[in-house]
Order: C-alpha cells, then sequence, then structure tokens
C-alpha cells in the first residue's frame, strides 16, 4: 500500500522553464511535508518543506503548494537550471504518529540547456 | 565530520552471508533513520532510534535484519543471511532530535550487492 505516490518517474523540462513535480498521498493524518533531491551516488538533500496549517512555502526557486482537501502537494522550481537535474522525492509524516517519513518513489528530472 | 558519514560505500557479498553496515550520524543528533532503496523503488523506512532506544521497528524487513545504537551515536544495521533480494542502496539519516518535520541529514548510502 503506497501511501505517497508519485506517479511520473520523469519529466524534461527546458531550461528557464517551470518544472512542476506532483505527489500525491493517501492518509489523512499525514500533516507535514517535505521535498528531498537526489543527485546520483549521493544521500538525498533536504529542499523545502510544509505544514498542512498552509497551502503554500516559497523559499527562492522552489515553490510547494499544498491542496489537502485533494490530498495532493507539487513543487514548483521556477526557472528551472541544468543543475536541478536530480531524483525529487516527496516525503509526508503525520504528527500524531511514529515520527517516520513515507516517501513516494521519485521523480528524475532533466533539465535540458 | 559535517555531515552523516556511512561504511562502506559499497559492499558485494555471497549469498548467505552477513554483512554489517556502519552510521555515524551529526554530531549531537539524537535521532537516527534508516532507510532502504531497491531498484526503481522509493525510500523504504526500516527503523529509527531515539537516542539508543529503537520505538518503531515496524520497516525491518524479517527477523534477518537488526539494527544496534550505541553511546547514543553511532549505529550498525547487520543483514544475516544475505539474499539477493537484499541488494540495495542502505541509506542512513539523522535529526536534532525525534519529531515530526524535523530535517533529516541523509548519509551517502551504502550500496549492498548480494551475488
Amino acid at each position: 500500500d503506497q501511501q505517497v505516490k508519485q506517479n511520473s518517474p520523469s519529466l524534461s523540462v527546458q531550461e528557464g522553464r517551470i518544472s512542476i513535480l506532483n505527489c500525491d498521498y493517501t492518509n489523512s493524518m499525514f500533516d507535514y511535508f517535505l521535498w528531498y533531491k537526489k543527485y546520483p551516488a549521493e544521500g538525498p538533500t533536504f529542499l523545502i518543506s510544509i505544514s498542512s496549517i498552509k497551502d503554500k512555502n516559497e523559499d527562492g526557486r522552489f515553490t510547494v503548494f499544498l491542496n489537502k482537501s485533494a490530498k495532493h502537494l507539487s513543487l514548483h522550481i521556477v526557472p528551472s537550471q541544468p543543475g536541478d537535474s536530480a531524483v525529487y522525492f516527496c516525503a509526508a509524516s503525520a504528527t500524531s504518529g511514529t515520527y517516520k517519513y513515507i516517501f513516494g518513489t521519485g521523480t528524475r528530472l532533466k533539465v535540458l540547456a | 565530520g559535517a555531515g552523516v558519514s556511512q561504511s562502506p560505500s559499497n559492499k558485494v557479498t555471497e549469498k548467505g552471508k552477513d554483512v554489517e553496515l556502519r552510521c555515524d550520524p551529526i554530531s549531537g543528533h539524537t535521532a537516527l533513520y534508516w532507510y532502504r532503496q531497491s531498484l526503481g523503488q522509493g525510500l523504504e523506512f526500516l527503523i529509527y532510534f531515539q537516542g539508543n532506544s529503537a520505538p518503531d521497528k515496524s520497516g525491518l524487513p524479517s527477523d534477518r535484519f537488526s539494527a544496534e545504537r550505541t553511546g547514543g551515536s553511532v549505529s550498525t544495521l547487520t543483514i544475516q543471511r544475505t539474499q539477493q533480494e537484499d541488494s540495495a542502496v542502505y541509506l542512513c539519516a539523522s535529526s536534532l532530535v525525534v519529531l515530526a518535520g524535523e530535517t533529516q541529514y541523509f548519509g551517502p548510502g551504502t550500496r549492498l550487492l548480494v551475488l
């Protein structure tokens, strides 16, 4: 049972354009969400997070949107740069739960120069 | 060091052998997590430690897997009688405290190949 789903395994975007990565979840108890970026042969690195009390969080070129009613979040990267090419994982946790994150399967983003 | 370190970076073993994977968390981080990523899969939670105790072992795939943490620092993940399906990248992460929403900092992982 995949509680966090990233249905697009890969995405290609032209440099300078917007990249939109999507994530869906099924557990309504999830109330904290994060995005991690992973380069080959490296561990994931934290990118941006959002609490369920907000519907948007912005950090530079990165914005995460949360739609609780749809159990959907998305990561927008504007403008996309070749260095953004990586695998992006979304993760969710429940503050009333056991403090573990449930990760999606990742989306490989390729930004074309 | 400044970040989470893991050793070995790569491990090739024969089916049936035992392996030990090591994780050195960021100094001062009380929480430590183990995940694995199989080919084409997401990060699968295995176990987490709060200090030296493991409140949640629910992700360990079988009783061949065990983990311990000593001195609130280094952790070892042991896989006994390895099977080919154990081949994966094993990732360790640490965070300052055990709290939902606390950022987890990941090590580079140990790539395990069971022949």
